[in-house]
């Protein structure tokens, strides 16, 4: 099975603080995803790889950045946590084709 | 750009059958995907139409008509499993780049 794992399942920051999220998929997948979810909003694309240390930023990547040093790990940095992201950080990954894998998911908390 | 639109909730009895439609607009068509997430789990892929008609899997079928830019994800025999949050979403480009609408809620009741 494809396995996508997420480091936290719950997260709680202060504001201010540097913010990793770290993402691992094992199988071999060249796109990795990272979205935020919101109630009422559905899912939006953060950042995206496609390849090791190959980033395109998404629809709303304002006080995020993205690493990609290796092809299973796929990082999201909030530089300075603001309390408008706290939210749900799903992360994702596939082939070239169209469906994605998730992960379980953080949910953090901005304080 | 791109853009879907979905109902944001549909009740449904159990055993019945629910449809839940996704209108999408978009310069370059690669194709309708639905996928299902249940409260606090992880989104799944259910389904992937790049032709017109009808794709069928199991209870799940999925339909696209790319003149009218619409699809709908059709539920039959509903299963109290199945309440849970449905979004249809577009390929964008050869990137796996996807769009997501706002997601539908269903709630299936007894």
């Amino acid at each position: 099975d494809v396995k996508v794992t997420q480091s936290s399942r719950y997260l709680v920051k202060r504001t201010g603080e540097k913010v990793f999220l770290e993402c691992v998929q094992d199988m071999d997948h060249e796109n990795m995803f990272w979205y935020r979810q919101d109630p009422g909003l559905g899912l939006r694309l953060i950042y995206f790889s496609y390849d090791v240390k190959m980033k395109e930023k998404g629809d709303i990547p304002e006080g995020y950045s993205v690493s990609r040093e290796k092809k299973e790990r796929f990082s999201l940095i909030l530089e300075s946590a603001s309390t408008n992201q706290t939210s749900m950080y799903l992360c994702a990954s596939s082939w070239s084709g169209n469906e994605q894998f998730f992960g379980p998911g953080t949910r953090l908390t901005v304080l | 750009g791109q853009s879907l639109e979905q109902p944001s909730e549909v009740t449904a009895v159990e055993g019945a059958i629910v449809q839940i439609n996704c209108t999408y607009q978009t310069s370059g068509f690669y194709g309708l995907s639905w996928y299902q997430q249940h409260d606090g789990g992880a989104p799944t892929f259910l389904s992937y139409n790049a032709l017109d008609g009808l794709e069928e899997t199991g209870r799940f079928s999925s339909f696209l008509s790319r003149s009218d830019s619409y699809g709908y994800l059709l539920l039959q025999e509903l299963q109290m499993k199945d309440s849970a949050s449905y979004f249809c979403a577009l390929p964008s480009g050869n990137t796996g780049k996807l769009i997501f609408g706002q997601g539908t809620t269903l709630q299936v009741k007894p």
